[in-house]
C-alpha cells in the first residue's frame, strides 16, 4: 500500500523551463492538495481538488496550473519556472467522508530548485 | 489575523527524557487541531486530531491537550527515542469557506533532536 506517491523526487530547472510535477494516491480518496514548504515558514496551499472533475486555488496559485487527470491522479505544472518557486512541493489526499476531522496524507515531496 | 505559533523554535534533548512542545493560536472560528511529524526528507504524518470538545489525546508516548478557551495546544512526548528527532507541525482548521477540510492554517514546527 503505497499512499501517495510523488514524482520525481528531485528537479533542476533554468528560469523559463517548464515541468510537471506528478501525484499519485492508492487510499481512494476524494480529495488532493499541493502544498510547498519554505525554510522558515509554514505550509502553503498552492491548489486543491474538492473531487474529481474540480479545482480551485488555494493561498499562492500564482504561475501554477493543476490538472486532476481522475480521481487517483493530481498533477502540478510551472508553465515557466522561476527562482522564486524553489521549493519543496508535497502532494496530500484525504478522505472526504470524514468531513472536518480527515486527516491530510502527504508524499515525500518533490525538491525543485529553479537557476 | 489567524495565526499558528509555536515554540521553541528547536529543542535538544537527550533519549529517554520527556519534553513537551507549545503551540498557540489565534484561528477563529475553530474547527480542530492536529500535530504532524516530519521526518527529514520526508512528508509530515498525522499524530493527533482533536475538536474543541477534546481536551487529550494520546497516541502512544504523544499526548496532546488541547484549551480552546485559551487557544492553546501542547504536544508532549515520553521517554523519548532517537526515532522522535524531527519537526513538529501544529496544524489549526478554521470553519468557512476553503477546502472541504476547511481552512487549515500550518505553524511553521519545532525541530526536536533526541541525543543518545
Amino acid at each position: 500500500n503505497a499512499g501517495v506517491t510523488q514524482t520525481p523526487k528531485f528537479q533542476v530547472l533554468k528560469t523559463g523551463q517548464s515541468m510537471t510535477l506528478q501525484c499519485a494516491q492508492d487510499m481512494n480518496h476524494n480529495s488532493m492538495y499541493w502544498y510547498r514548504q519554505d525554510p522558515g515558514m509554514g505550509l502553503r496551499l498552492i491548489y486543491y481538488s474538492a473531487s474529481e472533475g474540480t479545482t480551485d486555488k488555494g493561498e499562492v496559485p500564482n504561475g501554477y496550473n493543476v490538472s486532476r487527470l481522475n480521481k487517483r491522479e493530481f498533477s502540478l505544472r510551472l508553465e515557466s519556472a522561476a527562482p522564486s518557486q524553489t521549493s519543496v512541493y508535497f502532494c496530500a489526499s484525504s478522505n472526504l467522508r470524514q468531513g472536518f476531522n480527515s486527516p491530510l496524507h502527504f508524499g515525500n515531496g518533490t525538491r525543485l530548485t529553479v537557476t | 489575523k489567524n495565526q499558528v505559533e509555536q515554540s521553541p523554535q528547536s529543542l535538544i534533548i537527550l533519549e529517554g527524557k520527556n519534553c513537551t512542545l507549545q503551540c498557540n493560536y489565534t484561528v477563529s472560528p475553530f474547527s480542530n487541531l492536529r500535530w504532524y511529524k516530519q521526518d527529514t526528507g520526508r512528508g509530515p504524518v498525522s499524530l493527533t486530531i482533536m475538536t474543541f470538545s477534546e481536551n487529550t489525546k494520546s497516541n502512544g508516548r504523544y499526548t496532546a491537550t488541547l484549551d480552546a478557551d485559551t487557544k492553546q495546544s501542547s504536544l508532549h512526548i515520553t521517554a523519548s527515542q532517537l526515532s522522535d528527532s524531527a519537526s513538529y507541525i501544529c496544524v489549526v482548521s478554521g470553519t468557512g469557506r476553503g477546502s472541504t477540510l476547511g481552512r487549515l492554517y500550518f505553524g511553521r514546527g519545532t525541530q526536536l533532536t533526541v541525543w543518545p
